[in-house]
């Protein structure tokens, strides 16, 4: 199993432009997690979602949107990039609950810079 | 709403030396705690979890922690650092359905 992939690994964006973050799991999680993760912020959330076609916002939603059309994807969209959202980028997943454990697995991150 | 509070961003022991890295918590429901760790420019590897049963939970690379609901606390620690325990540690905390809130993070660094 390849468990969390997220691509790409690294980005670099100018100001204004935009892009799509793309994270796979392949243990058939019903949650899918996105993160950001800032120097003595720790991990933040972005947004989540609790099952295929359903999303909801998490603590810092702003300048992001999401969709989740598959079970084993969950997309995070920056429509206008600003500097501010230069960040790692973290994707996680775990079992519904009731159906297995409920940690969070991670995938390794995407680092993006925006000039 | 839940939280959790990492004392000391930086926390610097010897080889050899016991490693203690605080955590407390806030929750209004019976909690589930868990303890993850970051290696350098990788994701976030999960070292142990407090999902109600022992309060004293054992994790890997020797780590452990122990629930204490009357002081709202699970430190982690380990008895003897190693050079590879190098890291930083995020303590996070969850009810049964929702979403993780992560502490900030204490980075660990260890010395010959």
């Amino acid at each position: 199993n390849a468990g969390v992939t997220q691509t790409p690994k690294f980005r670099v964006l100018k100001t204004g432009q935009s892009m799509t973050l793309l994270c796979a799991q392949d243990m058939n999680h019903e949650y899918m997690y996105w993160y950001r993760q800032d120097p003595g912020m720790g991990l933040r959330l972005i947004h989540y979602s609790v099952g295929e076609g359903t999303t909801a916002k998490g603590e810092v939603p702003d300048g992001y949107n999401v969709s989740r059309l598959k079970k084993q994807n969950f997309l995070l969209g920056l429509e206008s990039a600003a500097p501010s959202q230069t960040s790692v980028y973290f994707c996680a997943s775990r079992f519904k609950a009731g159906q297995g454990p409920y940690e969070q697995y991670f995938g390794p991150g995407t680092r993006l810079t925006v000039t | 709403a839940q939280s959790v509070t990492q004392l000391g961003s930086h926390v610097s022991v010897s080889e050899g030396a016991l490693v203690l890295l605080r955590c407390n918590y806030s929750s209004s429901v019976p909690p589930y705690l868990f303890w993850y760790v970051q290696y350098p420019n990788q994701g976030l590897q999960l070292l142990l979890k407090y999902t109600s049963a022992a309060t004293l939970v054992k994790g890997i690379n020797g780590f452990e922690a122990e629930f204490k609901k009357s002081e709202t606390s699970f430190h982690l620690t380990k008895p003897s650092a190693h050079m590879s325990d190098a890291a930083e540690y995020f303590c996070a905390v969850s009810d049964r359905y929702s979403t993780l809130t992560f502490g900030k993070g204490t980075m660990l660094l260890v010395s010959p």
